[in-house]
This record gives structure tokens, sequence and C-alpha cells, in this order.
């Protein structure tokens, strides 16, 4: 079992929608999760980090994390063609480490 | 929020010469940087955690003896790919926790060639 696990995709959604991006991890010590977005050839940026139970809103973005069931999630709202990218879910797990999903392709088309 | 510093951002070697990366954190709280590697479509992958002034910890299945990192300083860390070969070829990032900045920071990148 993979520490942090994303489907990979292409996600696919029309501009204006809403993208659900998903992922899960198996590390249950893992306190600090985060979400990157990585466009080709560059490093990732960080769009939204999230501690706790619930939800977290940033503008366009939510995440949403559910330590009972290992489960963590970001929504984009009003999806735009520049939000088409690579999303990277990551985990701080028990042993202070970032460890990254495979990423999520998200194509957003006008 | 804190910044690295990452250069080469593109070098291209030949095969069995090495390759020095740097990473220079701009943030004097950093105590940790941490390293990756990403082959095409694929994540990133740790390869190995360095602090200053102490040996660096290695990835299960990351030849110590290869990649070289060096954290001689609190803001300068170094990759050096030893005798490289085509199969090294991959984008190395380096990335800080800094007590200054939620979560971690990334440098540019480099993207390696061995040819």
């Amino acid at each position: 079992q993979k520490e942090v696990e994303q489907n990979s995709g292409p996600l696919s959604v029309p501009e204006g929608a809403i993208a659900s991006l998903n992922c899960t991890y198996s590390d249950r010590g893992s306190q600090s999760f985060f979400w990157y977005r990585q466009y080709s050839g560059k490093s990732p940026e960080l769009i939204m980090f999230i501690y706790s139970n619930g939800d977290k809103e940033d503008g366009r973005f939510t995440a949403q994390l559910n330590k009972a069931s290992q489960y963590v999630s970001l929504l984009i709202r009003d999806s735009q063609p520049s939000d088409s990218a690579t999303y990277l879910c990551a985990v701080r797990g028990s042993t202070g480490k970032l460890i990254f999903g495979q990423g999520t392709t998200l194509q957003v088309k006008p | 929020g804190a910044v690295v510093s990452q250069h080469p951002s593109r070098v291209i070697c030949k095969s069995g010469t090495s390759v020095k990366i740097e990473c220079r954190s701009l943030d004097f709280q950093a105590t940790t940087m941490f390293w990756y590697r990403q082959f095409p479509k694929q994540s990133l992958m740790l390869m190995a955690t360095s602090n200053e002034g102490s040996k660096a910890t290695y990835e299960q299945g990351v030849e110590k003896d290869k990649f070289l990192i060096n954290h001689a300083s609190l803001t300068l860390s170094t990759l050096t790919v030893t005798s490289a070969h085509p199969e090294d070829s991959s984008f190395y990032i380096c990335s800080e926790r800094s007590a200054s900045s939620h979560g971690y920071t990334f440098g540019s990148g480099t993207r390696l060639t061995v040819v």
C-alpha cells in the first residue's frame, strides 16, 4: 500500500464547474496535510494546508480532512482553464517527512 | 514567505561526470533541507534529508555514495550526483522546512539530463 494515494486522472471538468480531487493516506499518525499545484517543468507551489478535521476555505479552494477515514480532498470552485495542472497531495507523517501522492492531472476545458 | 534559491535550473552532462546542485535558503531560521527527485509523469520521491553540520539521512534505496549531500552551513545544502548515468536524468528539487512558514518551501528545481 502506498503511503499517499491519488487517482492519477486525468480529471476533466468544464470551465466554471467544481473540480473534486481526492487523496488517502496510510499513516494514522499524520498531522499535517497539504495540496500543491505543479505545472509541467516547474516545482510545486502550495495551495492549501489543513491540520484539523473539517473544511478549510481559501477563495475558490476548499480543503477537507477526515482523519478517521484517512482522507483529504480539495475542491476547486468555478474552475478556470488556468487551473489545469497536476495537483499533488502531500502528508507530513509521524516521521516528520513530507510524502507526496502521485498527483492528479486536472484539465479544465473552456 | 521563505524562499529557496536553487541552481542550476538546467544542466546537461556527459555520462560518468559529476554534477553539483545547490540550494540556498534565504530564511535564516531554516534547519532542514529535503531533496526530492521526480521522473516524468511521476510524483516527487524523497531522496534524503539534511541538517546543518550533520550527515544526511537517506531514504531506502537511495545510494548515499552516488548522491552526496553536504549541508555545511545553515543556508546552503548541495546535492552532487557522482558518476552520472542516463538513468539519473530527472528533475531534482530541494525543499526546506522553515519555522517561519507553513509547511515547506520548494526550490525551482534542476532538470538534469545525462547524455
